[in-house]
């Protein structure tokens, strides 16, 4: 299967750590992609290549990989990073883009 | 730096074409690898649709494939997509972006809220 999974709703509290998993067969060979995306807003990237990070994202988003599944690691959760998240790669053919259902982060 | 912006019809009448544009601005859409749309109906995931190679070749959601067509234009900068026999399903904020050759998804055009009637 190509599907990537990852849970619905991630909640903690401010100054904690979260981490989101997403699991899929296709991350043992194609990279994963991080996106966060507020509500109203665009998605943006937050973590590329699995463990990369854009200029602009603050150093307390982190990626890393293991086997089939990829893990977005929250430290010192902040009230602004409350936002949906969601993971990308492409299927294990490399031809197609494929999509987490998403993980609504709660900052309690 | 590179800015997508959709446009085209924001209601569409169910049955009929759903056409989209997307506008590239400050880079030329023949140098980057792949344009694609991605979709999300209101209240959930994102869903890719398609992308189109800057040479031309695409690349199709299986469970779209019979309806849409993605292409360029490199005279106007700009791609489109045409989803035929829409559906209320189709409902949906239809992003346009920039994929890299690692399948690296962004910039992101703003979306645009594309509503099927009945």
């Amino acid at each position: 299967s190509d599907e990537l999974t990852q849970p619905p709703s991630v909640s903690v509290s401010p100054g904690q750590t979260a981490r989101i998993t997403c699991s899929g067969e296709a991350l043992t060979n194609q990279y994963s992609y991080w996106y966060q995306q507020k509500p109203g807003q665009a998605p943006v990237m937050i973590i590329f290549e699995d463990t990369e990070r854009p200029s602009g994202i603050p150093g307390r988003f982190s990626g890393s990989s293991s086997g089939t599944t990829v893990t977005l690691t929250i430290s010192g959760v902040q009230a602004e990073d409350e936002a949906d998240y969601y993971c990308q790669s492409a299927d294990t053919t490399g031809f197609y883009v494929v999509f987490g259902g998403g993980t609504q982060l709660t900052v309690l | 730096q590179l800015q997508l912006q959709e446009s085209g019809p924001r209601l569409v009448k169910s049955s009929e074409t759903l056409s989209l544009t997307c506008n590239v601005s400050g880079g030329s859409i023949s140098s980057s690898y792949y344009w694609g749309w991605i979709r999300q109906p209101p209240g959930k995931g994102l869903e890719w649709i398609g992308s189109i190679y800057f040479g031309g070749s695409t690349d199709y959601s299986s469970s779209l494939k019979s309806r849409i067509s993605i292409f360029l234009d490199t005279s106007k900068n700009q791609f489109s997509l045409k989803l035929r026999s829409v559906t209320a399903a189709d409902t949906a904020v239809y992003y346009c972006a920039s994929i890299s050759g690692t399948y690296a998804i962004g910039p992101w055009g703003q979306g645009a809220l594309v509503t099927v009637s009945s």
